[in-house]
């Protein structure tokens, strides 16, 4: 049973316009989320996180916001650039368990 | 910058063979994990150490086992490898154990044939 998905596998934008990739939670005692971004033959990256007590945190043309009544969080990239395709996964934990839970994964491909 | 090193980026076994992938990091992190990860299922937590010596079982710890002798290196070990062990495994650290981000090595794609 995932705890934590992302339901599109793929999202194909164009260059300049705002990317929202999604992420929804099962677990309510998850109170710490992240974004990571991997390149092929590349790990993943950290990108930016975000905890239970705030609903939204920005950097830079990142940000990232966090419905907790709807387990769900987003992250928006604006504008997207030819850089930020890759493969962006959501994880989440609870401050009691040092395990992060991963979502699948969206590819996000900005198109020209 | 944190640096996480893997000690091959690809490798091909045959079914039944022993397999030791190497992972070392050079940010003095007591923690660090061996993930898999496998096309729409993310990564998943084979086993993790937050100390020398010591480890814990992730979600799928079955058929490998995992040493760590010294602070900066952590070996994964794939005991009698087998064809559904062909992945992409991802080694990684960090500083705390929870709310911390995660520094990931390269990855190896292993292959068991």
């Amino acid at each position: 049973d995932q705890q934590v998905k992302q339901n599109s596998p793929s999202l194909s934008v164009q260059e300049g316009r705002i990317s929202i990739l999604n992420c929804d939670y099962t677990n309510s005692m998850f109170d710490y989320f992240l974004w990571y971004k991997k390149y092929p033959a590349e790990g993943p990256t950290f990108l930016i996180s975000i905890s239970s007590i705030k609903d939204k945190n920005e950097d830079g043309r990142f940000t990232v916001f966090l419905n907790k009544s709807a387990k769900h969080l987003s992250l928006h990239i604006v504008p997207s650039q030819p850089g930020d395709s890759a493969v962006y996964f959501c994880a989440a934990s609870e401050s009691s368990n040092y395990q992060l839970i991963w979502g699948a994964g969206t590819k996000l491909i900005i198109k020209p | 910058d944190v640096k996480v090193t893997q000690s091959s980026r690809y490798l091909v076994k045959r079914t039944g063979e022993k397999v030791f992938l190497e992972c070392v990091q050079d940010m003095d992190h007591e923690n660090m994990f061996w993930y898999r990860q496998d096309p729409g299922l993310g990564l998943r937590l084979i086993y993790f150490s937050y100390d020398v010596k010591m480890k814990e079982k992730g979600d799928i710890p079955e058929g490998y086992s995992v040493s760590r002798e010294k602070k900066e290196r952590f070996s994964l070990i794939l005991e009698s490898a087998s064809t559904n062990q062909t992945s992409m495994y991802l080694c990684a650290s960090s500083l705390q154990l929870a709310r911390n981000e995660q520094f990931f090595g390269p990855g190896t794609r292993l292959t068991v044939l």
